[in-house]
Formats: structure tokens, sequence, C-alpha cells
């Protein structure tokens, strides 16, 4: 059973700071990785992918990869009330496994 | 279309009715997932297509599911028999190719909320 765990939260983190999103996964063999961002009473949007160990940079986010211990994380630098949603990690090279979310809250 | 486009948005349906779900994939998209979203869980996954084809069903919870892409676009999620506990809402996502590995990543459609009383 390949399993993703995240931590539940909720995570509060006031406007302009970084927020710290982590993930683990089980599946030694996987190689892609996702973050997904949903509000309320929407479907997941994707913001961020990444394959190899490491950073990836997009705008104010960073996702990090390490396969060693595998774990994923993102940050979001300067955090924005826009930012408050659950995010979902996501591994799996064609169907995905996701966590359950973590519901971040940027308070202003 | 521009985005994966799904319907009803909505469905209410009684116990025992016969429900199907209708997904419209991005253009050129040969990959297609169907996921079920309970209300604080991530996405779970049901049975993904490549092509016409199911590629892999294993997350179809019994055979009251049933899903079919006959010419390798539109998808139709079939539930027979509801029960209450198959209220949730049904996401479906297309990718280019269906292997994450090669770079090509799965967007979402905007999920249909089916509710069984």
């Amino acid at each position: 059973q390949k399993e993703v765990e995240q931590n539940s939260g909720p995570l509060s983190v006031p406007e302009g700071a970084i927020a710290s999103l982590n993930c683990t996964y089980s599946d030694r063999g996987s190689q892609s990785f996702f973050w997904y961002r949903q509000y309320s009473g929407k479907s997941p949007e994707l913001i961020m992918s990444i394959y190899s160990n490491g950073d990836k940079e997009d705008g104010r986010f960073t996702a990090q990869l390490n396969k060693a211990s595998q774990y994923v994380s993102l940050l979001i630098r300067d955090s924005q009330p826009s930012d408050s949603a659950t995010y979902l990690c996501a591994g799996g090279d064609e169907k995905l496994t996701f966590g359950t979310g973590t519901r971040l809250t940027i308070i202003p | 279309g521009a985005g994966v486009s799904q319907t009803p948005s909505n469905k209410v349906t009684e116990k025992g009715k016969y429900v199907e779900l209708r997904c419209d994939p991005i253009s050129g998209h040969t990959a297609l997932y169907w996921y079920r979203q309970s209300l604080g869980q991530g996405p779970e996954f049901l049975i993904y297509f490549q092509g016409t084809g199911a590629a892999d069903d294993s997350g179809l919870p019994n055979d009251r599911f049933f899903a079919v892409r006959p010419e390798g676009s539109v998808s139709t999620l079939k539930i027979q028999r509801t029960e209450r506990g198959d209220s949730a809402v049904y996401l479906c996502a297309s990718s280019l190719t269906g292997q994450a590995v090669l770079n090509t990543e799965a967007f979402f459609g905007q999920g249909t909320r089916l509710t069984v009383v």
C-alpha cells in the first residue's frame, strides 16, 4: 500500500512570513511529486511539481525533494491571505496517491 | 475545451438508483483519471485510462462502479445501486501522456458532488 502522509495541521502563519508544509511517502520507487492547492469547495489546482532531489523554485513557492529520506516539502514565502487553502501532497508516476492535506491559514 | 469539464456539477439521487457522471478531458490528453474525495480527505484514486483502455482500475471499490472511455476522449463513471456511502465529490483529471516522470502533470475538473439520500 503506497502511502503519502502530511502533517494535518491546521497551520496558521502571519501574513508575510514563510509557511512550511511537509510530506513523507512510502513508495521508494516513486519519481514524481506534486503539490496541489485546494480552496474550500473547489477542485485541486496544481502549483508545483518536482522530480529530482533538491529544490525547485517558482515565484514565492519552493518545493524540496529528498528521496533518501522520502520527504517532500513546500515553502511559501511572503505568505498572503490568498494562500489560505488546503495543500495536498501527491506522489506517483501514473496514478497519484494523495495525502489528507494540510489546512493553511494566513493571518492578516 | 480549455480545461477538464465535468457534468453534472451536483447530483442528488435516491439510494438504489443508477447514476452516470461525465468527464470531458483537455483536448489531446491521452490519460484520464477518476478520483473520489470525501470531506476532510485527499482524493482517492479510482481508475486510470490510457486512451480507450483502463490501464489501472484497482481503486474501484466494488463491482457497482464501472467506467468507460469508448473513443479515448470523454469518459463516463457509472455507479449502480447507489448507497449513502457513495456520497462524495467525484473528480476527473487528465494529463498529456499519463507518464508523470516525463513531466506531464494532471489537471483536475471542478468535480461532481454526488449525494445519495
